[in-house]
């Protein structure tokens, strides 16, 4: 089957960090890719890891265990606007078209 | 417009009713996903349209549920029969970037009453 695993809910301080995890088990994998989403929106791309280690991209960072079928997104730094819902999702292998399997995505509450 | 967009934003149905969604993917982007939000629920996966190659089905939950993609760019979701159920916000996304990330849509949320 396929689990993918997520905090429901986070509250964080503003500038501070947080991490966010998630693990997964899949049928196969082809990469994992961090979306945020804020609410009435669509998700918007933020990072992508296909190999193991850690990918940085300005505050934002995340780092992929495929041994572990674990990940994390890492923010730094936080400010208000990084309230929002968090989804995690395995992309499938390619002969199953590349469809991504979603968490059920982390709400995180950034408070001053 | 540079995004994927989608019509309506919002519908409002009577049980029982059709509906169809319709989706205007990015141009140039051969691959179209569908996937379903329902509340406070992570994304489902519905169906998958690559090229000229049959569509990944595997996500329909029900044979009410269908879609069909036109000259290779839009596509339009359709729901026979419409069930309260089916309440939710449908997303419709295409695949482009270097790494082949999904660009989604502001999609439909639909309310069947």
């Amino acid at each position: 089957g396929q689990n993918i695993d997520q905090p429901t809910e986070m509250t964080a301080t503003e500038g501070a960090i947080v991490q966010i995890n998630c693990t997964y088990q899949t049928s196969g994998f082809n990469g994992l890719f961090w979306y945020q989403q804020h609410a009435g929106e669509a998700p918007t791309f933020l990072s992508y890891n296909v190999l193991d280690g850690l990918e940085e991209k300005g505050r934002f960072s995340s780092f992929l265990s495929r041994s572990k079928g674990y990940s994390y997104l890492l923010l730094k730094e936080l400010q208000m606007k990084d309230s929002a819902s968090y989804l995690c999702a395995v992309r499938a292998p390619g002969y199953q078209g590349g469809k991504l399997i979603f968490g059920q995505g982390t709400e995180l509450s950034v408070k001053p | 417009g540079a995004g994927v967009s989608q019509s309506p934003s919002n519908k409002v149905t009577e049980k029982g009713k059709d509906v169809e969604l319709r989706c205007d993917p990015i141009s140039g982007h051969t691959a179209l996903y569908w996937y379903r939000q329902s509340l406070g629920q992570g994304l489902e996966f519905l169906i998958y349209f690559q090229g000229n190659s049959a569509p990944d089905k595997s996500g329909l939950p029900s044979d009410r549920f269908s879609a069909e993609r036109t000259g290779g760019s839009v596509s339009t979701l359709t729901i026979q029969r419409t069930q309260q159920e089916d309440s939710a916000v449908y997303l419709c996304a295409s695949r482009g970037g270097q790494r082949g990330e999904q660009f989604f849509g502001p999609g439909t949320r639909l309310t069947v009453l």
